[in-house]
């Protein structure tokens, strides 16, 4: 089966640095994505990465070991606008086609 | 460029009655997808079209719900009775397609109607 785990809520200070984790177990594995989604609007799209590594775009950066099953977002110089909550998704190959499997989210409160 | 536009944004009925939700996908994506999303989870894919195509509709409760792409572009998704446990919000998605299915295109959310059954 499929199953991703992410932390439920955590706290930061406007200006500092947060790194949201992710873990997963899927079979077909096609890349992981991360969303941001304010409190009654869209998911937004903020990253993807197929590929070990670390991919970075601005203030925020995502890193991914297909071989540990784990993937973290890193924002810096935080916000209070960031406040929202964080969706780590896999896609995974399933039924003939990609599907995205998504976690439950993480709410981050930045305070000043 | 407009985004997936989704109609009503909020939506109450009482059970039993019938609701139908409307998306309008980016212009040129051939993909769309109706998720359904419950308070503090994450979105759970209820069906996907390719072009007019639902190609995916295995986790759609199809004794109540039921979707149509007539033209390709625009959906709507219907239930019919609601009932209390379909309180949730409902999200439309559209990715550009035509990639097969190994494709991982980025997918593209409306802002979701919120429907409550009373």
């Amino acid at each position: 089966g499929q199953n991703i785990d992410q932390p439920t809520e955590m706290t930061a200070t406007e200006g500092a640095i947060v790194q949201i984790n992710c873990t997963y177990q899927t079979s077909g594995f096609n890349g992981l994505f991360w969303y941001q989604q304010h409190a009654g609007e869209a998911p937004t799209f903020l990253s993807y990465n197929v590929l070990d590594g670390l991919e970075e775009k601005g203030r925020f950066s995502s890193f991914l070991s297909r071989s540990k099953g784990y993937s973290y977002l890193l924002l810096k110089e935080l916000q209070m606008k960031d406040s929202a909550s964080y969706l780590c998704a896999v896609s995974a190959f399933s039924g003939g086609y990609n599907k995205l499997i998504f976690g439950a989210g993480t709410r981050l409160a930045v305070h000043p | 460029e407009a985004g997936v536009v989704q109609s009503p944004r909020y939506k109450i009925i009482e059970k039993k009655q019938p609701v139908a939700f409307w998306c309008n996908p980016i212009s040129g994506h051939n993909t769309l997808y109706w998720y359904l999303q419950n308070l503090g989870q994450g979105p759970e894919l209820l069906i996907r079209y390719e072009n007019e195509e639902a190609v995916d509709d295995s986790q759609l409760p199809k004794d109540r719900f039921s979707a149509e792409r007539l033209k390709g572009v625009d959906s709507t998704l219907k239930i019919q009775p609601a009932e209390l446990g379909d309180s949730a919000v409902y999200l439309c998605a559209s990715s550009l397609g035509g990639g097969g299915a190994h494709s991982t295109d980025t997918q593209y959310f409306g802002p979701g109607t919120r429907l409550t059954v009373l």
